[in-house]
């Protein structure tokens, strides 16, 4: 069975500081897709990044980066210098790549992140 | 883009009535999609995988008689809360997939049910 695990349920820092969300996860599967999602207030899922699992190779989008360490079965991710903008809930999911599948999501708990100024 | 639409928005009803949900999938065509619960500071719960042309795929706990699920077309699945109770008040959101990236859902914004 998959399991995602975000330990860290709420996350409080002041604008321009910099903020990890950790991730963990669990799969039999030797191939799956790993996934952010930001949800702000209004309630809608945005997606920010998918990364296949034989591809190790951080990410950087902006402010925005993210760690992969297949070792560790982590995939965290880091917004540097951050915004109020950014205060939202941000899930982590898991996916199975095989063929044929629905590729059904498994989601973590979520980590509520809350910028002040 | 993936654009993703949902409607309505936001539903009162009374209890024992029955609710439509439409989700569509905007600028790219869905042979997938599914349906989402999620209640206050929670995660989401999946409740079915819709197939274009052929039966939903519910989850264990999930009733197939109450929640509806027909996926008429490539960009469009629509989820029927039959004879609703306030139990059912939730909030129920859809996803698409897209074939690329691949496995990735694409999620609409969500409609807030609140059954009296």
């Amino acid at each position: 069975a998959q399991k995602v695990t975000q330990a860290q349920t709420e996350i409080s820092v002041v604008e321009k500081e910099d903020v990890t969300l950790d991730c963990v996860y669990e799969t039999r599967d030797t191939t799956y897709y790993l996934f952010w999602y930001k949800q702000p207030p209004s309630g809608e899922l945005v997606f920010l990044i998918r990364r296949n699992s034989f591809d190790e190779q951080n990410e950087i989008s902006g402010r925005y980066s993210w760690n992969f360490q297949k070792s560790t079965s982590s995939f965290n991710f880091t917004i540097t210098a951050s915004q109020v903008v950014d205060s939202a809930v941000y899930f982590c999911a898991l996916s199975e790549r095989k063929i044929g599948t629905a590729s059904k999501l498994t989601f973590g708990t979520g980590t509520r992140l809350q910028v002040t100024l | 883009g993936a654009v993703v639409s949902q409607h309505p928005s936001r539903v009162i009803c009374k209890s024992g009535t029955s609710v439509k949900i439409e989700c569509r999938s905007l600028d790219f065509q869905a042979t997938t999609m599914f349906w989402y619960r999620q209640f206050p500071k929670q995660s989401l719960m999946l409740m079915a995988t819709s197939n274009e042309g052929s039966k939903a795929t519910y989850e264990q706990g999930v009733e197939k008689d109450k929640f509806l699920i027909n996926h008429a077309s490539l960009t469009l699945s629509t989820l029927t809360v039959t004879s609703a109770h306030p139990e059912d008040s939730s909030f129920y959101i859809c996803s698409a997939r897209k074939t690329e990236p691949r496995g990735t859902q694409y999620f609409g914004p969500g409609t807030r049910l609140l059954v009296l």
